[in-house]
């Protein structure tokens, strides 16, 4: 079945980077791109942005640009989301999650294929001093 | 960018109570709606996506409906499984967008 399976809770410093890995299988790494979904303490979901594993394109929110960085490695089908400069602010649960358009069938660059319908169980970082 | 505001932000029921929550858009997003449904510690889970469709697996008791700029989640016989924070999410236009969510809980 499709799984996607987050890396470990991290504990990191103020300025400092944290890179959340996300291995997928079950299905077509190619077909579907990768979101990136972070929910701070109690609050809500808040997109950052996602990759097409095909080609390693992107498409960050604004307010994350030039501050995330979203890759992957096709030989092991896992997705990366690199955060640097972290703040207190930036403690959360990262998410990964598969966007449901099949990109051997429909567009996916179209947002209207934007929606998620797999979701990683989350990895939780802690910024801390 | 598209501001969705959902209400009520909490939701008080009985097991069997029709419960319906609201997600308005700040402008028209066409069709272009989902809702998920989030338990504590859990990932958030696909429950109805493009207003009414519902995704493979979700029970019946739950529906979508709507347009423009006004939807709606409707559970139509909330069982002890469904309290739960539910998200709705536009993806008519980037930057995808989600409502501030609405929790279930019990009456």
């Amino acid at each position: 079945q499709v799984q996607l399976v987050q890396s470990g809770a991290e504990v990191q410093k103020p300025g400092a980077s944290v890179k959340v890995s996300c291995k997928t299988s079950g299905y077509s790494f190619n077909g579907h791109f990768l979101h990136w979904v972070r929910q701070a303490p109690g609050q809500g979901l808040e997109w950052m942005g996602w990759i097409n594993p095909a080609t390693g394109d992107t498409k960050y929110a604004q307010k994350f640009q030039g501050w995330v960085t979203m890759t992957r490695d096709t030989s092991i089908t896992t997705a990366y989301m690199e955060l640097s400069r972290l703040r207190f602010g930036d403690t959360a649960v990262y998410f990964c999650a598969r966007a449901a358009g099949d990109c051997t069938r429909v567009n996916c660059y179209d947002p209207s294929q934007h929606y998620m319908d797999v979701w990683g169980s989350g990895t939780t970082v802690t910024v801390s001093s | 960018d598209i501001q969705l505001t959902q209400s009520p932000s909490l939701l008080s029921a009985s097991v069997g109570d029709r419960v319906t929550i609201t997600c308005r858009a700040s402008q028209g997003i066409s069709s272009y709606v989902g809702w998920y449904q989030e338990k504590p510690g859990k990932a958030p889970k696909l429950l109805t996506y493009g207003v009414s469709t519902l995704r493979s697996g979700v029970p019946s008791r739950f529906s979508g409906s709507g347009s423009g700029t006004e939807f709606t989640l409707t559970i139509s016989s909330l069982q002890p499984e469904d309290f739960a924070t539910y998200y709705c999410q536009q993806f008519n236009s980037y930057p995808l967008t989600f409502g501030g969510g609405t929790k279930v809980d019990i009456k």
